[in-house]
């Protein structure tokens, strides 16, 4: 079965510094990845995914992920964070047989200071 | 198009009280899923359909809750008796089948047993 692990329940950056959010999954195929946002009381919202095409994706807002295979992660990455991205952010996996629901992390709140 | 409609937002009943939340897919979306949200376990699957059909329910934590989705556009989700525990964000999702395809949220009931 398909799992994801997120590596921090809470993250903090200053405005302006880089954002790191880790992901690890786990697979017996290869997976398609996802990376969803959510607003304090607000649904979740895609933020990017990996579906066996380029390696580097890149999403809304200007975060971008990489799928690493040799490592078993798919990062969330944005060079500069901005004050509205505090949020919490899910990492999912779903397996390429298809049509299965998404799997998801425990979530990462980041926090951004002025 | 709308999105993926829920109502009530916010539920308030009593512990023993009979509760209904309900669900409008995105028009020509044929997958649909009921989420629930808690800060202890984070997201967690409870039902899905495909093509109206329930496909997968080993989420639904008891026989207090029951789903349904008697047509394309409509799915209801019932907890009979509520209780305390069953405090949480239920959240319906809807995709159109297909392993890359995005899955969309609603923006939740949030529901409170007292």
């Amino acid at each position: 079965a398909q799992s994801v692990t997120q590596l921090g329940s809470h993250v903090s950056v200053s405005e302006g510094a880089l954002v790191l959010l880790r992901c690890n999954y786990s697979s017996s195929v290869p997976p398609y990845l996802f990376w969803y946002v959510q607003y304090p009381n607000q649904g979740l919202q895609l933020l990017l995914k990996y579906t066996s095409a380029a390696t580097l994706v890149k999403g809304i807002n200007g975060f971008e992920a990489e799928f690493k295979k040799s490592e078993t992660s798919f990062h969330l990455t944005k060079p500069s964070a901005h004050m509205s991205d505090a949020a919490e952010y899910f990492c999912a996996v779903m397996g390429v047989r298809g049509n299965t629901p998404l799997v998801f992390g425990k979530g990462t709140r980041l926090s951004v200071i002025a | 198009d709308a999105g993926v409609i829920q109502s009530p937002r916010h539920e308030v009943t009593e512990m023993g009280q009979e509760v209904t939340l309900r669900c409008k897919p995105i028009s020509g979306h044929n997958s649909l899923f009921w989420y629930r949200q808690t800060m202890m376990r984070g997201l967690e699957l409870l039902i899905y359909f495909n093509n109206n059909v329930p496909i997968d329910d080993s989420g639904m934590p008891e026989d207090r809750f029951s789903a349904k989705m008697p047509n394309a556009s409509f799915s209801t989700l019932k907890i009979q008796p509520s209780e305390p525990r069953d405090s949480a964000v239920y959240f319906c999702a809807s995709r159109v089948r297909g392993a890359t395809d995005t899955q969309y949220f609603g923006p939740g009931t949030r529901l409170t047993v007292l």
